[in-house]
């Protein structure tokens, strides 16, 4: 097992395009959240995705959207890029237990967006 | 609004010597914490949870609840534990995470 993976490894934009970072779970894994990690701080949720759908959100505004497939793999897409956004996008998996119990999320290696 | 601090940015200690990672955190209901290690070009990776009450590659760390602190120790470092250290609190189901603490054991 590979693990959670992440492509692409590296992306260069410029500010107003559009992006789209995929992520693949462990497997077994049926639960995929997405991080920021910004130069010198730690990741910074952005949302999580289980059954298809947006289970919990935090702080990032509506350019930030995700996807989460049937065979629970994720996109996370950002619209009208700015430099700020430039940061390494973290995703990691998990399996999802009953209620709102914490279940161990293992990390993949990450996406460098750079915006330019 | 959930918060962890870890004061220290960097860390330099000597291999043999203890090495305390301080974590302070905010949160007003009953928290669970852990602690986050990534090695050098490796991925994130979980080191340990307060919830496990075990001692992982002789780390331990205690949730003081009075002092709302999660510090992690280990009494004799070694080189290997050189790496960037993440403090975390789960908060329904997302992670809310420190700055981290970069630890460079020298020999």
């Amino acid at each position: 097992d590979a693990g959670v993976t992440q492509s692409p490894t590296h992306l260069i934009k410029t500010r107003g395009q559009q992006v789209t970072l995929r992520c693949s779970p462990k497997s077994g894994h049926d639960t995929v959240s997405w991080y920021q990690q910004a130069l010198g701080q730690g990741p910074q949720f952005i949302f999580q995705y289980y059954e298809e759908e947006e289970r919990q959100r935090g702080n990032f505004p509506d350019r930030f959207s995700g996807h989460q497939f049937p065979n629970y793999s994720s996109e996370l897409n950002v619209n009208a890029l700015l430099l700020g956004d430039s940061a390494l996008y973290l995703c990691a998996s998990s399996l999802a237990g009953g209620g709102r119990s914490y279940n161990e999320q293992f990390f993949g290696p990450g996406t460098r967006l750079t915006v330019l | 609004a959930q918060r962890v601090t870890q004061p220290e940015k960097l860390l330099s200690v000597f291999k043999g010597a203890p090495v305390e990672l301080k974590c302070n955190y905010s949160y007003s209901g009953s928290p669970e914490l852990f602690w986050y290690v990534q090695y050098s070009r490796q991925r994130l990776q979980l080191l340990l949870r307060h919830i496990s009450r075990e001692s992982i590659k002789g780390f331990t760390a205690d949730l003081n609840k009075g002092e709302t602190s999660f510090h992690l120790k280990k009494p004799f470092a070694q080189e290997e534990d050189s790496a960037m250290y993440y403090c975390a609190l789960s908060d329904d189901y997302k992670l809310s995470f420190g700055a981290g603490t970069t630890v460079t054991v020298r020999a």
